[in-house]
Parts: C-alpha cells; sequence; structure tokens
C-alpha cells in the first residue's frame, strides 16, 4: 500500500508569488490534515478535510491560504501571495475513518522558503 | 504556555543507553502519538496510546492518563536512534493532533 506522497518536496519562490503544494493521502483515507512546521516552533495544525469537506479549518493563519481536496481524493494547498513568515515545512497526514481514534499517517513534507 | 510540553529539548547519549523523554500535556485527550523524525526525512508513528504501556522492539512508551504525562524510552540507544522525537496528543473534542516542540536526540558511536 502507497503511504501520504507530498509534491512538491522543495519549493523555493519570492515574496509575492503563488505556491501550490500537493498532497496524495493512502487510498480510501476519509481524513486529510494539514500541518506545518516553521522555523523553531513546534508542528501547528492548518485544517482537516472529511472527504471533499472541510471539516475544521480553524488553523489557517490567513486568508492567503486556500485548500481544497477535489473528490475527497487528493488534496491542494495554496498560498497566494506568499510571505516570508510562510516558510516552513508543510506535512500531509491521512487516517482511514471518522469515528474512533486512528493513527495519522504523514507524509514527506514540502519543505517552502520564501525569499 | 503549550499544551503540550516536552522535556529534554536536546539530548546526546553514548551508544548502548537508555534514554527517557518525557512528555506533559495539559488538555483531555482521547490519545497520545510518539513521533519520529529524522534529519531531511518524513514524519513516522512510533505509538499511538490512550493508556498504560506499549512495547515495539527497543521502544516503550508509557502513559499515566491521571497525571497527564507520558515518556518514551529507548533502550540500548544506537546512532541510527539520532532523530527528532515528537509527542503529538489528540485532544477529546478535536481530531487533529497538538504537537510538542520535539526533542532532538544524538546518540554517538
Amino acid at each position: 500500500e502507497a503511504g501520504v506522497t507530498q509534491f512538491p518536496s522543495h519549493s523555493v519562490i519570492e515574496k509575492g508569488q503563488t505556491v501550490t503544494l500537493r498532497c496524495d493521502p493512502i487510498s480510501g483515507h476519509d481524513n486529510l490534515y494539514w500541518y506545518r512546521r516553521v522555523m523553531g516552533k513546534e508542528i501547528k495544525f492548518l485544517l482537516h478535510f472529511v472527504k471533499e469537506s472541510k471539516q475544521d479549518e480553524s488553523g489557517m493563519p490567513n486568508n492567503r491560504f486556500l485548500a481544497e481536496r477535489t473528490g475527497g481524493t487528493y488534496s491542494t494547498l495554496k498560498v497566494q501571495p506568499a510571505e516570508l513568515e510562510d516558510s516552513g515545512v508543510y506535512f500531509c497526514a491521512s487516517s482511514p475513518r471518522l469515528a474512533g481514534v486512528y493513527e495519522q499517517y504523514f507524509g514527506p513534507g514540502t519543505r517552502l522558503t520564501v525569499t | 504556555k503549550n499544551e503540550v510540553e516536552q522535556s529534554p529539548q536536546n539530548l546526546t547519549a553514548q551508544e548502548g543507553e537508555f534514554i527517557t523523554i518525557n512528555c506533559s500535556y495539559s488538555v483531555g485527550i482521547s490519545a497520545l502519538h510518539w513521533l519520529q523524525q529524522h534529519p531531511g526525512g518524513g514524519i513516522v508513528s512510533l505509538f499511538m496510546l490512550s493508556s498504560g504501556k506499549k512495547k515495539h522492539g527497543r521502544l516503550i512508551a508509557t502513559i499515566n492518563i491521571q497525571e497527564k504525562h507520558s515518556s518514551l524510552h529507548i533502550t540500548a540507544s544506537h546512532p541510527r536512534d539520532s532523530a527528532v522525537y515528537i509527542c503529538a496528543v489528540r485532544r477529546r473534542s478535536a481530531r487533529q493532533l497538538t504537537f510538542g516542540s520535539g526533542t532532538q536526540l544524538t546518540v554517538l558511536p
């Protein structure tokens, strides 16, 4: 079974540009989470999808961030326009069911550098 | 103050030593996770606990729900155990994880 994949692994963009990160969860996993770690800080939650619906987006920092999950499969996280403080590692995770407590399976992360 | 506190932040050990990393949390939880991240690597789940103790190879994780405390132990540590170890909790009212700041472990040969 393929794990969670993320693309790209690393992105370097200039301030003001747009970047789109992609996450492919484990097939059949209804829950998809986005997290990020900015320099020197702990990993923080951004948002949670259940299938194609946003269940909780309380961690999204501002309206420059837009997440979508087409057809309940892969998800994209777009940052437009990017700012310096957006630099960090963006992780995606998925888990199989809505009810119960299940492990979350993490992707390798996308390292975003905004210059 | 973060809801999940880990200690120590950095830990250097000699190969073969017994290692303990601690995690305290201040909220009601449904589960606690121990995660591992190697340099440049992704995050791997080591344990998910809601009570008691779990063991996998040289790794042991314990949790005391009443004291809101968990420990991760590594027996007979090896340089390949060098990584960041992260404690994360799932709050009772949420599905996402809340993370500690991580413990950077370096095991010297």
